[in-house]
């Protein structure tokens, strides 16, 4: 079984930078996985921020990227702002239509 | 503007069946992978299933094999999601979602619904 690993909860300050990372339980995750990543508020439905590893979708500020960083794919949000507080998803494209998110990382902003 | 609508959600008993559809619309339905991810209560997202443009392929989560079936309707530009033998822990704010692939080279769960919530109790 395939999990998606990534970082429960992280904290940063506002205008700071982090890098929220997403790997597998087994194996190296690369752009082969088509990852993507997702921002979500309470009670909203998610927003997609980055796909194809690196690729911001439409609207998306350049404060979002992307990049693989070893063996896991990362998105990094650099000068944090406090509407940034959200929760954020990984997916990994497995193949065969089969698509996999991470469990989610809180971050807070403080 | 694309637009996507979720309905059919609510209350079932245990084992018991709910139909949900999701409503298309700003876009050329016909060309897109569509796709239905969930949420249960205070939990992250899970995929649940998709279908390819033609409803020719569709894949399941492993959970929901042989209990759920996705269909679509191009003509009617909508998306469904026929839930059976239910159970508790399909209990979840269901989203409907566009999967952009440009032709091969990405996957990515590009526009989303406001989804709505299956509750299963008795």
């Amino acid at each position: 079984q395939t999990v998606v690993t990534q970082e429960p909860s992280f904290s940063v300050s506002p205008g700071g930078t982090v890098t929220l990372t997403c790997g597998l339980s087994s194996g190296s995750v690369s752009s082969t996985y088509y990852p993507s990543w997702y921002q979500q508020t309470p009670g909203q439905a998610p927003r997609t921020l980055i796909y194809s590893t690196r690729t911001r979708s439409s609207g998306v500020p350049d404060r979002f990227s992307g990049s693989i960083l070893g063996n896991k794919a990362a998105l990094t949000i650099t000068g944090a702002q406090a509407d940034d507080e959200s929760d954020y998803y990984c997916m990994l494209y497995m193949g065969s239509g089969i698509s996999v998110f991470g469990g989610g990382t809180k971050l807070t902003v403080l | 503007e694309v637009k996507l609508v979720e309905s059919g959600g609510g209350l079932v008993q245990p084992e018991g069946s709910l139909r949900l559809a999701c409503a298309a619309s700003g876009f050329t339905f016909s060309n897109y992978w569509m796709t239905w991810v969930r949420q249960a209560p205070g939990k992250g997202l899970e995929w649940v299933a998709n279908t390819k443009k033609d409803g020719s392929e569709k894949n399941y989560v492993d959970s929901v094999k042989g209990r759920f079936t996705i269909s679509r309707d191009n003509a009617k530009n909508s998306l469904y999601l026929q839930m059976s033998s239910l159970r508790a822990e399909d209990t979840a704010v269901y989203y409907c979602a566009t999967v952009a692939t440009f032709t091969g080279t990405t996957w990515v769960f590009e526009n989303w619904g406001r989804g709505t919530l299956v509750s299963v109790s008795s």
